[in-house]
Formats: C-alpha cells, sequence, structure tokens
C-alpha cells in the first residue's frame, strides 16, 4: 500500500513557541491531506482538509491563525501549531488520499506533541 | 452531516470467543472503512467497503455492510490476544471527500 511518513514522531516543546509537522506521501501524489487531533482514548477529529495550491478548510471551531496548514507540493502538507500552549498537547495524525487507489486515505505515524 | 457511532465503546472478552462491533451512521456513506489502532500508534486500514451487501474477511476478522440500515459490523471469530486493539469505522463521503470517523470500541481480549 500507499506509504505516508510524518514527521517527527513526538515533539516537546514550550508554550509560546511554535512547532511544524510534516507529512509526505512518499510513493504517491496526494492532492488532498487531512490532518487530525486525537485526545487520549478518544476518536479522531478532523480538523482541517489541505488541498495542494490552495488554502485549507477547516472544521467549525478550529482556529486558522493557531493552525497553519500549507500544501505547497503534491507530496507534503505541514501543520504548524503556532504560539503553542499545553492545552495544544495532543497526538496529530495526517492522512493522504491516493486517487490511484480507489479514494483510500493512508495514515502517517502520527505526531505526539507535548507543550510545556 | 455524517455522523457515526459505535458500540460498544468498550469490549472485554475471553480468547476463543466470538462478538461483533456496530457500527451506524446518519446519512449516506459512499464507503465504509474498519481501521484497527494500538496505543500511542496511527491506524492500520483493515477493510474498505464500497457497497451494500459488501463483506470482506481477513483472518479472524469479517465486516459487512448494509447501506439500507446504514449499519456495518465487524465480527470477531475466536478472538485471540493479539485482536487487543481499539478499533475504528469511518464513513466517508464523496461530496466533501471527508472520512469521518466513529467513536472507536476498545477491544481487550483477555487469555
Amino acid at each position: 500500500g500507499a506509504v505516508v511518513s510524518q514527521h517527527p514522531s513526538r515533539v516537546i516543546c514550550k508554550s509560546g513557541t511554535s512547532v511544524k509537522i510534516e507529512c509526505r506521501s512518499l510513493d504517491f501524489q496526494a492532492t488532498t491531506m487531512f490532518w487530525y487531533r486525537q485526545f487520549p482514548k478518544k476518536s479522531l477529529m478532523l480538523m482541517a482538509t489541505s488541498n495542494e495550491g490552495s488554502k485549507a478548510t477547516y472544521e467549525q471551531g478550529v482556529e486558522k491563525d493557531k493552525f497553519l496548514i500549507n500544501h505547497a507540493s503534491l507530496t507534503l502538507s505541514t501543520l504548524t501549531v503556532t504560539s503553542a500552549h499545553p492545552e495544544d498537547s495532543s497526538f496529530y495524525i495526517c492522512s493522504a488520499r491516493d486517487v490511484g487507489q480507489g479514494y483510500e486515505a493512508f495514515f502517517g505515524q502520527g505526531t505526539r506533541l507535548t507543550v510545556v | 452531516e455524517l455522523k457515526v457511532e459505535q458500540n460498544p465503546l468498550f469490549l472485554s472478552m475471553q480468547e476463543g470467543k466470538n462478538y461483533t462491533i456496530y457500527c451506524n451512521y446518519s446519512t449516506t456513506s459512499d464507503r465504509l472503512y474498519w481501521y484497527r489502532q494500538d496505543p500511542g500508534k496511527s491506524l492500520e486500514s483493515l477493510f474498505v467497503l464500497l457497497s451494500n451487501g459488501a463483506v470482506k474477511q481477513e483472518g479472524r476478522l469479517m465486516a459487512s455492510l448494509d447501506t439500507k440500515a446504514r449499519l456495518s459490523t465487524l465480527h470477531i471469530t475466536a478472538a485471540v490476544h493479539d485482536l487487543s486493539a481499539t478499533y475504528f469505522c469511518a464513513g466517508y463521503t464523496s461530496g466533501t471527500y471527508k472520512y469521518i470517523f466513529g467513536t472507536g470500541t476498545r477491544l481487550k481480549v483477555l487469555a
């Protein structure tokens, strides 16, 4: 199956700083990528849909100025958590859609963000 | 807007037993997915169900889809400890290209 690489897998940052998470599709072109947030023992909450070459579409209640998404190429989307606070600590997962495989989405390994 | 619910939320079962996880969704979903998540890990794709009556099986897991009832099931046959994980179903709407996840079922298989 298609491979989606997410980096870093773990990051600890200080309150007030920004952190960038990368999501790469390694062997296919992804016109659309998705960013999810998962709280402990909870389901995945869709944050935004990232489309190559255009602005991301954010879900209701997600602060677009807080969670900056850039999808500059067909293989890379980035999520930047700006001015991080401890409540931003969470597990962030990206997925990329491979139109060549029947619209199945493949998931990155996830990033555990801890803001101290 | 598509909403997806699963039950049960928690399931503790003995090895060798059978059980079913249910996934209900609120409006038309173009396809239905099942995923497995181990603690601290991302999601592993298990099944994609594309049409009414679809049934797929892999080892001790079998998934089915009834689009009229807006119901998908994940049946576990003769459970083993290695199946302990959280299982998610997800619906998909082609109009929005969104994958909407269910609440998840935490399965614990006791030896």
